[in-house]
């Protein structure tokens, strides 16, 4: 079966250092993966997502970077945080239809990772 | 550009009452499909139900049903029966079929049940 890991879980980095998260996906092969990020009582944002390696889509212009070295590898970074870049990050998979034609499941998300910059 | 509105930020129902949940998208393709995920207090998203825009019929799974009308662009989710674990945050999300694959959500309701 198909399981997705996204560490670490909590995170407190001080402004203006790097960061790194990472999500892998066990299970399937050439998933779209996602990176979204949800502040305190609002809604999920979607950051990155990604059809296939090294292809990154960007949502929204920000002090964030995504990459996929690897099929089942998605890692979210950043040169220096802000303050603003605290939140609650969540990877997600699914099967990239292109490829399973006339099937469609839903997207799985991982545990998430709470991100507090100070 | 897709969209999706979730008008109501909080909602409350007694427990075993029914209570609806509204949320409106926009989008210009005829290959989308629709969610409604729960996001209880541990923050994990689970997928409550899904509907293919091009089947007529309203899904259902259990207590959990939707009203789908597509001419207005209208995707409520319908909880019968409520019970206290199903206080939670519940998004409304669109996924747009083809090249894009973007997973598109609202910003959410917030459904305290009472006991």
């Amino acid at each position: 079966s198909q399981t997705i890991h996204q560490w670490p879980a909590t995170l407190v980095q001080p402004v203006g250092s790097p960061l790194s998260l990472e999500c892998t996906v066990e299970g399937t092969s050439n998933p779209n993966l996602y990176w979204y990020r949800q502040a305190a009582g609002r809604g999920l944002q979607l950051l990155f997502y990604s059809i296939g390696i090294d292809q990154i889509s960007s949502e929204v212009p920000q002090n964030l970077s995504a990459s996929r070295p690897q099929d089942r590898q998605f890692i979210l970074s950043s040169k220096k945080l802000l303050l603003s870049d605290s939140g609650f990050y969540l990877c997600a998979w699914r099967i990239n239809r292109d490829r399973v034609w006339g099937r469609f499941t839903e997207a799985f998300f991982g545990q998430g990772t709470r991100l507090t910059v100070v | 550009a897709q969209t999706v509105t979730q008008s109501q930020p909080e909602m409350s129902v007694q427990e075993a009452e029914t209570v609806t949940l509204s949320c409106t998208y926009d989008t210009s393709e005829s290959d989308y499909y629709l969610f409604w995920y729960k996001q209880p207090p541990s923050r994990q998203m689970i997928l409550v139900i899904r509907q293919e825009a091009y089947k007529q019929q309203n899904a259902t799974e259990n207590r959990f049903s939707v009203n789908f009308q597509k001419a207005a662009k209208s995707f409520s989710l319908k909880i019968s029966d409520s019970q206290l674990g199903d206080a939670a945050m519940y998004f409304c999300a669109s996924w747009r079929g083809g090249a894009t694959n973007k997973l598109i959500f609202g910003t959410g309701t917030l459904l305290a049940v009472q006991p």
